[in-house]
């Protein structure tokens, strides 16, 4: 596609309800970025891929949350019982290179949750 | 669409006036630098990029200056335009490691 895509773009989930966020990266992009941006702040990184593999899950808040490439292509942020403190807008990027994000890095409008 | 902060500073500027937007930053590590803005609603969006062996570097219509002394970046937007209105954020990296996003400033340009 023309750029990265991102679905749902908004989304309301009841506390303690599961939920799965989809990354469609820019087509032929090797790397994959998840980042976490509540109101009013910046966003905070989450986890990173290098085409299927996750090589840094170091943002990860808590083991609710998981994140999977299984073809290097699509990606999902996936977020158990959600709670309160998930609501945020979720950012995924994509990069043509395979090393950490740079200029190069695309993002897409993101995916708002509320958790009510 | 919605908004990405409530509570930034905002820096407010006169249409066809000169904007300079700062950022302290952190990590004297911190070797390289971006800017991205954000418009409501959207993902952010590159601007200008730097590495820590410059100190000055110009794109079109803006320029990043680069203190490493006092851990400080800024972007300068000349001949600021309503299409600039956004929230600008400032990141660094530390080589190997993720970015690092700054808490933004929202840009208004006034006509």
């Amino acid at each position: 596609g023309a750029g990265v895509s991102q679905s749902p773009r908004y989304k309301v989930a009841k506390r303690g309800q599961d939920v799965a966020l989809r990354c469609d990266p820019i087509s032929g992009h090797v790397s994959l970025f998840w980042y976490q941006q509540a109101l009013g702040q910046g966003p905070e990184f989450l986890t990173y891929f290098q085409n299927e593999a996750q090589l840094d899950k170091s943002g990860l808040p808590s083991d609710r949350f998981f994140a999977e490439r299984p073809e290097g292509s699509v990606s999902t942020l996936k977020i158990q019982r959600t709670q309160q403190e998930d609501s945020a807008v979720y950012l995924c990027a994509s990069s043509l290179e395979g090393r950490v994000m740079s200029g190069s890095a695309f993002f897409g409008q993101g995916t708002r949750l509320t958790v009510v | 669409g919605e908004s990405v902060g409530l509570h930034l500073p905002t820096l407010s500027v006169q249409e066809g006036d000169n904007s300079i937007i700062n950022c302290a930053y952190s990590n004297s590590a911190s070797d390289y630098f971006i800017w991205y803005k954000q418009e409501s609603g959207k993902g952010p969006q590159f601007i200008i990029d730097i590495r820590s062996n410059m100190d000055k570097r110009q794109g079109q219509r803006v320029t990043v200056l680069l203190n490493k002394t006092v851990k400080h970046l800024s972007l300068q937007i000349a001949a600021t335009q309503p299409g600039d209105s956004a929230v600008y954020f400032c990141a660094e990296n530390n080589y190997g490691q993720n970015f690092v996003f700054g808490p933004g400033t929202r840009l208004s340009v006034l006509p």
